[in-house]
């Protein structure tokens, strides 16, 4: 148990255009999601906190108006990069709260040309 | 600024050999959370541990949570290729987020 996917698993945009990513727990129901960013050979760095139902709790440093986040249901999160420029290239991967321990997603890979 | 502290940074040994990696905090952690992940893919959990002193042991791997909960190690013995990865080491707190060490690139030569 304990399986959280991620949809796309990489994707390609033009700068200036908007990507969702959705982070799902298959078979367990999450309050909390996270979200974290991670460069080439660095750890994972925290963006923001997903609550069901209600804002996304977001780290300093993190634009909240360029990083949406969604989390309508306690199987579903979703990030939505807005207008995206090169430097937001980067690996994307969330994981989901079930009691102390996080489960990650597979990650998604983006890329902004 | 990174609150946990993994050494070393990069480790290379031939199969067969032991390995330990340290994960340091001066902070006290309600758990502590060893993590391995492969390139291009999400991280994946190894073990929690929530007791100072505790020890857990998983076929060749023994993880070790400080009396003070402010560090940890883990041990592999007989180290074997599928055992490559970088592995994270993550405090938790009681918001239930995550403090990651900046992890340890293991590669293990057959």
């Amino acid at each position: 148990g304990a399986v959280v996917s991620q949809h796309p698993s990489w994707v390609i945009c033009k700068s200036g255009t908007s990507v969702k990513i959705e982070c799902r727990s298959l078979d367990f129901q999450a309050t909390t999601m996270f979200w974290y960013r991670q460069f080439p050979k660095q750890s994972l760095m925290l963006m923001a906190t997903s609550n069901e139902g209600s804002k996304a709790t977001y780290e300093q440093g993190v634009e909240k108006d360029k990083f949406l986040i969604n989390h309508a249901s306690l199987t579903l999160s979703t990030l939505t990069v807005t207008s995206a420029h090169p430097e937001d290239s980067s690996f994307y991967i969330c994981s989901a709260s079930r009691a102390i321990e996080q489960y990650f997603g597979p990650g998604t890979r983006l890329t902004v040309t | 600024t990174q609150l946990l502290e993994q050494s070393p940074q990069f480790l290379s040994i031939q199969e067969g050999e032991n390995l330990t990696v340290y994960c340091n905090s001066s902070s006290v952690f309600s758990s502590l959370q060893w993590y391995r992940q492969e390139p291009g893919e999400g991280p994946v959990l190894l073990v929690t541990v929530v007791t100072g002193g505790e020890v857990k042991k998983l076929k060749r791997l023994t993880f070790q949570f400080g009396d003070a909960r402010k560090d940890s190690s883990l041990h592999i013995t007989a180290a074997q290729p599928g055992d490559t990865g970088l592995y994270l080491c993550a405090g938790g707190s009681n918001d239930y987020k995550l403090s990651f060490g900046a992890g340890t690139t293991v590669t293990v030569r057959a």
